[in-house]
């Protein structure tokens, strides 16, 4: 059964600063989302990832993927508090299911 | 183009009744998922329908239910509620790509509540 962790679950940064959320899946898989959620409203599509070694940068964000390592990265580069929001992995099971990570609660301080 | 709308958008319920909600995709997407949002669980996947079929299914008892119409809009049951099926239902709606993959665009969501 597919597993799909994220980490860190809950993280404050400054402005400014650069970071990096992790998310780790248990078995093979070539598509990958990223999502964000803002408090109290639903989600919103941020990166689709479908090939290893999948790069893809919008603003101060920027996604990768890794199959082999079944690892994907959501970078944030120079942070500003308009990005805080919960973020979200979710992958594709063989069985066509989409298996959601637990979310990365971002708070950026300003 | 209008996004997904799901109706209504808050729900106070007691336990035992038994609710529909109701989702429409965007125009043109014949795919339509259902997952449910708790603090606790995260989101969890629920079902999936394609073309008016049930095309997948989450770990869910049998109280959970759906279906999809010839216009691809989708409802969802829940029968006898319990309390811990308080959470947000999101539906999210996506076009079929031929290479097997699609980009899911989610709705406002439903807030219920069980007491």
């Amino acid at each position: 059964e597919l597993k799909v962790e994220q980490n860190p679950l809950f993280l404050s940064m400054q402005e400014g600063k650069n970071y990096t959320i992790y998310c780790n899946y248990s078995t093979t898989s070539d598509r990958l989302y990223w999502y964000r959620q803002d408090p109290g409203k639903s989600l919103e599509s941020l990166f689709v990832l479908l090939s290893n070694g999948a790069v893809k940068q919008e603003g101060r964000l920027m996604a990768s993927l890794d199959t082999k390592a079944r690892l994907s990265t959501l970078h944030i580069t120079a942070a500003v508090h308009d990005l805080s929001a919960t973020y979200f992995c979710a992958v594709d099971s063989r069985d066509d299911k989409i298996i959601f990570g637990k979310g990365t609660r971002l708070h950026i301080l300003p | 183009k209008a996004g997904v709308t799901q109706t209504p958008r808050y729900l106070i319920k007691t336990r035992g009744q038994q609710v529909t909600l109701s989702c429409s995709p965007i125009s043109g997407h014949r795919s339509v998922s259902w997952y449910q949002q708790t603090p606790g669980q995260g989101l969890q996947f629920l079902f999936e329908y394609f073309s008016e079929t049930q095309r997948n299914k989450g770990n869910f008892p049998g109280r959970f239910s759906g279906r999809q119409f010839s216009n691809s809009r989708s409802e969802m049951n829940v029968s006898t509620l319990e309390l811990g099926d308080s959470a947000l239902y999101l539906c999210a709606s996506s076009l079929e790509q031929r290479q097997g993959w699609y980009e899911q665009y989610f709705g406002p969501g439903t807030r219920l509540t069980v007491t």
